[in-house]
């Protein structure tokens, strides 16, 4: 079973605000993830964690950041939200020698 | 870049009968991960394969890892309503922490 925990679970924002979407988990995992899911639809890699201090983009291109200044905290910012970024943030995390990667509940962002 | 074709992309199924599902790809991974996904929710993890020719079960579901490395299934036995979700596979490429998540299966059981 996967400690991993997402906040908010549901957002609804006007444009040009900025928010942070919260990914942590209680299991020491090195790596973290997150990925953007429309409904339905296949997940795709935006941001990737090594460890602390250690971040890399993904395959697909976003204007959010993230930082990872704690193992367990790996936060998602976007500094001014737009309707096309409407859609699912899920956060996933794996410990170094095992290939099991572990996902949260996911938030659901919808940006007016 | 890599890409995963998962197919059937839905299906529509009476329950007890069973369910067969499968990820092909042109790469090589080194892993595959089969998830379940229901409404609103993340997906969650059900089977790990971890080399080459492995056979894996889970209660009803079984899943195997291709021998040349590029494909894996998966089979759910005397389906029930409650296998009712998208079900995804997702690939790790060689040497990296990344995964490659295949375009999902959606799964519906008629009682």
């Amino acid at each position: 079973e996967a400690d991993i925990y997402q906040t908010p679970r549901y957002l609804v924002i006007g444009t040009g605000k900025k928010i942070t979407l919260e990914c942590s988990q209680t299991m020491g995992h090195d790596k973290m993830y997150w990925y953007q899911q429309d409904p339905g639809m296949e997940l795709h890699l935006i941001h990737y964690s090594y460890g602390v201090n250690s971040t890399e983009k993904g395959d697909l291109s976003s204007e959010s950041t993230v930082s990872r200044i704690r193992t367990e905290h790996f936060p998602l910012t976007l500094e001014s939200a737009r309707p096309s970024h409407t859609s699912q943030y899920l956060c996933a995390s794996r410990k170094g020698q095992y290939n099991e990667q572990f996902f949260g509940p996911g938030t659901r962002l919808t940006v007016l | 870049g890599q890409q995963l074709n998962q197919s059937p992309q839905s299906m529509f199924i009476q329950e007890g009968e069973d369910v067969s599902m499968n990820c092909t790809s042109s790469s090589i991974f080194n892993t595959w991960l089969w998830y379940k996904q229901e409404p609103g929710e993340g997906p969650v993890l059900l089977i790990a394969l971890y080399k080459a020719g492995e056979l894996t079960s889970n209660g009803r579901l079984t899943a195997q890892f291709g021998i040349t490395r590029k494909d894996s299934f998966l089979n759910i036995s005397a389906s029930i309503p409650s296998d009712v979700g998208i079900y995804f596979c997702a690939g790790q490429l060689p040497g990296t922490y990344k995964y490659i998540f295949g375009t999902g299966t959606r799964l519906k059981v008629l009682a």
